[in-house]
């Protein structure tokens, strides 16, 4: 069945320094649409980013991503990572018009 | 940022007892989505709806869930027994006429 795949379970790392988080994802749909969800502590998840299209990069908050299909990975990235951005980062394949397929999240640790 | 309403925020329930939250889906957004998120920060699809009518859901757990989307009145989530394993964080989310996923604050139930 669909599944993602989010590799890294904790990220720490220091105000300023770049951070990526890994999403790969296994979908028998060929058109799959892809998004990133950011939860603060005692929060919901809030939609960051999300994508169908493939090879384009999709921005929003510092934060960007692109849709490879040929490699089925939508990966995270920031050049510089703020205190604010210590959060759960849930990486979600929208499943052929139904339920998200969340993985399994990973937690970002940023210190000054 | 999100305009779904979800009450309660809290919900405290001895065993056995039923626990009903209630959710408001965005303006213009004519499908719902139930999640139950748990300790482990693991997602579970429980329930969608399209305009009152179920999409798609799960085998409701011992049949203990229900849950429905009235026309003009808040989509509703019910527990009829309320067992431990079932506090957790449940999140409505509504979505647009398209593919992305809103989600509300949650209502956290703890099952004493």
């Amino acid at each position: 069945g669909d599944s993602v795949t989010q590799t890294e379970g904790l990220v720490t790392l220091t105000e300023g320094l770049p951070v990526m988080l890994n999403c790969t994802y296994q979908t028998i749909y060929s058109n799959p649409f892809l998004f990133w969800y950011v939860q603060h502590l005692n929060e919901s998840p809030r939609l960051l980013l999300k994508s169908f299209t493939d090879n384009k990069r999709t921005e929003h908050q510092g934060f960007h991503a692109t849709l490879h299909k040929s490699s089925s990975s939508f990966h995270l990235q920031k050049s510089s990572a703020q205190l604010s951005d210590s959060a759960l980062y849930y990486c979600a394949l929208y499943q052929g018009g139904r339920a998200l397929i969340f993985g399994t999240g990973t937690t970002v640790s940023v210190s000054p | 940022n999100s305009k779904v309403i979800q009450t309660p925020r809290y919900l405290v329930k001895g065993q056995g007892q039923k626990a009903k939250m209630r959710c408001i889906p965005e303006k213009g957004h004519p499908v719902v989505f139930w999640y139950q998120q748990n300790k482990n920060n693991e997602f579970k699809f429980l329930i969608n709806f399209q305009n009152q009518e179920v999409l798609q859901q799960i085998d409701m757990t011992e049949k203990r869930f229900s849950a429905e989307c009235p026309s003009n009145s808040p989509c509703s989530l019910e527990i009829q027994s309320s067992e431990a394993g079932d506090s957790a964080l449940y999140l409505c989310a509504s979505s647009p006429p398209g593919y992305e996923q809103y989600f509300g604050p949650g209502t956290r139930l703890t099952v004493l």
